[in-house]
C-alpha cells in the first residue's frame, strides 16, 4: 500500500520565519506535488517535481520554494512566512504516465501568527 | 475556462436516494480520471478511477466517462449519511505528470 508521510499534522510558526514542510513517499513514484487547500478555493497546486532535482511551478508558487534531493522526499519551503500562508498543505505522489491514482499524505495544518 | 469544472454545490439528497456528481474537463488528451472523497479536516481519499469510455461500477459507486463530450460523472446509489463529504474530480493531463482538481462538490445526505 502506498504511503505518503508528511512530517507534521499541525504546525504553528511566526511571521517572517523560514518554514520547512517535509514529505516522504515509499513507492518510488517519479512525480510529487505540493498543494494548499483553503475553504472555497479547492486544491491549488504550488509546485511539483517529476524527477530528482527537477521542479516545476504550479498555479501559486509565489512565496514558496521546493527541494527534491532524493526521489522519495519532496520539501516545501516558506522563505519568509506570512499570515496569508496559513492553510492546509497536502503532499501527493503519482507514478509517471498518470495511470495510477495520486496518493495523498494526511496534510499539515499550518498557522502563521 | 477552468481546466476541470464540477457542478456547483452544495448538493443535498435524502438517505437512500441517488446522488449525481458531474465534472467537465478542457484537456482533450486527458486519459485518466479520478474521484476523491474528502471529509472535513481530512486529506482526499481515492474512491474511483476510470480510464475508458463507459461505466465502471464499484459497490454503490458508478463512474461514467465520455471522452467525446469531455465529461465524467459519479453516481452514488442508496446514499448514506456517511457519504456526506466533498467530492473532488481530478484529471491527469496529456503529459501524464500533472493532476488537476475541480473545486469539489459538497454532498450532504440527510437521514
Amino acid at each position: 500500500d502506498v504511503k505518503v508521510t508528511q512530517s507534521s499534522r499541525y504546525l504553528v510558526k511566526r511571521t517572517g520565519e523560514k518554514v520547512f514542510l517535509e514529505c516522504v513517499q515509499d513507492m518510488d513514484h517519479e512525480n510529487m506535488f505540493w498543494y494548499r487547500q483553503d475553504p472555497g478555493l479547492g486544491l491549488r497546486l504550488i509546485y511539483f517535481s517529476y524527477d530528482v532535482k527537477m521542479k516545476e511551478k504550479g498555479d501559486i508558487p509565489e512565496g514558496y520554494s521546493v527541494s527534491r534531493e532524493k526521489k522519495e522526499r519532496f520539501s516545501l519551503i516558506l522563505e519568509s512566512a506570512s499570515t496569508n500562508q496559513t492553510s492546509m498543505y497536502l503532499c501527493a505522489s503519482l507514478t509517471h504516465g498518470g495511470n495510477q491514482p495520486q496518493h495523498f499524505g494526511d496534510g499539515t495544518r499550518l498557522s502563521i501568527l | 475556462q477552468k481546466e476541470v469544472e464540477q457542478n456547483s454545490g452544495p448538493l443535498s439528497v435524502p438517505e437512500g436516494a441517488i446522488a449525481s456528481l458531474n465534472c467537465t474537463y478542457s484537456d482533450r488528451g486527458s486519459q485518466s480520471f479520478f474521484w476523491y472523497r474528502q471529509y472535513s479536516g481530512k486529506s482526499p481519499e481515492l474512491i474511483m478511477s476510470i480510464y475508458s469510455n463507459g461505466d465502471k461500477e464499484d459497490g454503490r459507486f458508478t463512474a461514467q466517462l465520455n471522452k467525446a463530450s469531455q465529461y465524467v460523472s459519479l453516481l452514488i446509489r442508496d446514499s448514506q449519511p456517511s457519504d456526506s463529504a466533498t467530492y473532488l474530480c481530478a484529471v491527469v493531463d496529456t503529459s501524464g505528470s500533472r493532476l488537476t482538481f475541480g473545486e469539489g462538490t459538497q454532498l450532504t445526505v440527510n437521514p
